[in-house]
């Protein structure tokens, strides 16, 4: 079955460490997507890649590093100049930008 | 700049009532519109989508048609049930190519 994985489910990390969020996706789809989102709150772009070795910064880039090295994976990086870390993170795809996307089932990511 | 304004939440309603979740927007153009759906603890589903103007986008017994002249896109359902309990999110694609997310309208079903 084609799909969006994201591991872990849960996350649970100590302040001042940097945390690697997986995603993978096997739909052939040449964009991908990272979104943060807080309770009651919608969700915002954090950073999107169109293509293989390239992406671009969302609307809350700062804190954040992602990488595009494979079609299939984009891995996002929370590092701790990240003030305030601790939100669900969901990762999407799609066969192109303006295509309609695809979510993963999200990480929950909480720092202490 | 672009934005999309949904009715607020929650919304309770009994098993079989009709829904409907208010969505406006602002954004260049016609863009491309979406309802996902969120159930608790979950990823977004796609719903339904419409691409031009007079479109309506179907699934699941949800309907939404695109009004330009209003710049609306609103979800009904002729029919809810329990599992329809979750929140949904409006979702028109901005000028910078990207989806622009509303709080979402949580939607509680009661039997």
């Amino acid at each position: 079955d084609g799909g969006i994985t994201q591991s872990p489910k849960y996350l649970f990390r100590k302040e001042g460490q940097n945390v690697t969020l997986s995603c993978e996706q096997n739909l052939n789809h040449d964009a991908m997507y990272w979104y943060r989102q807080d309770p009651g709150q919608g969700l915002r772009l954090i950073y999107y890649s169109q293509i293989v070795n390239d992406f671009q910064k969302g609307d809350i880039a700062e804190g954040y590093s992602v990488s595009r090295e494979k079609k299939e994976s984009f891995p996002l990086t929370v590092t701790s100049a990240q003030k305030n870390p601790t939100a669900f993170y969901l990762c999407a795809s799609s066969i192109r930008r303006l295509d309609e996307q695809y979510f993963g089932p999200g990480t929950r990511l909480t720092v202490t | 700049g672009d934005s999309v304004t949904q009715m607020e939440g929650p919304v309770t309603l009994s098993e079989e009532a009709f829904l409907t979740i208010n969505c406006t927007y602002t954004a260049t153009g016609y863009p491309s519109l979406f309802w996902y759906v969120q159930y608790p603890g979950e990823g977004l589903q796609l719903l339904l989508k419409a691409t031009k103007a007079d479109d309506k986008g179907s699934n699941k017994g949800f309907e939404a048609t695109y009004r330009k002249e209003t710049t609306s896109f609103h979800l009904e359902k002729g029919s809810v049930q329990v599992s329809d309990s979750a929140v949904y999110f409006c979702a028109p694609i901005g000028s910078q190519g990207n989806l622009i997310f509303g709080k979402g309208t949580k939607l509680s079903v009661k039997p």
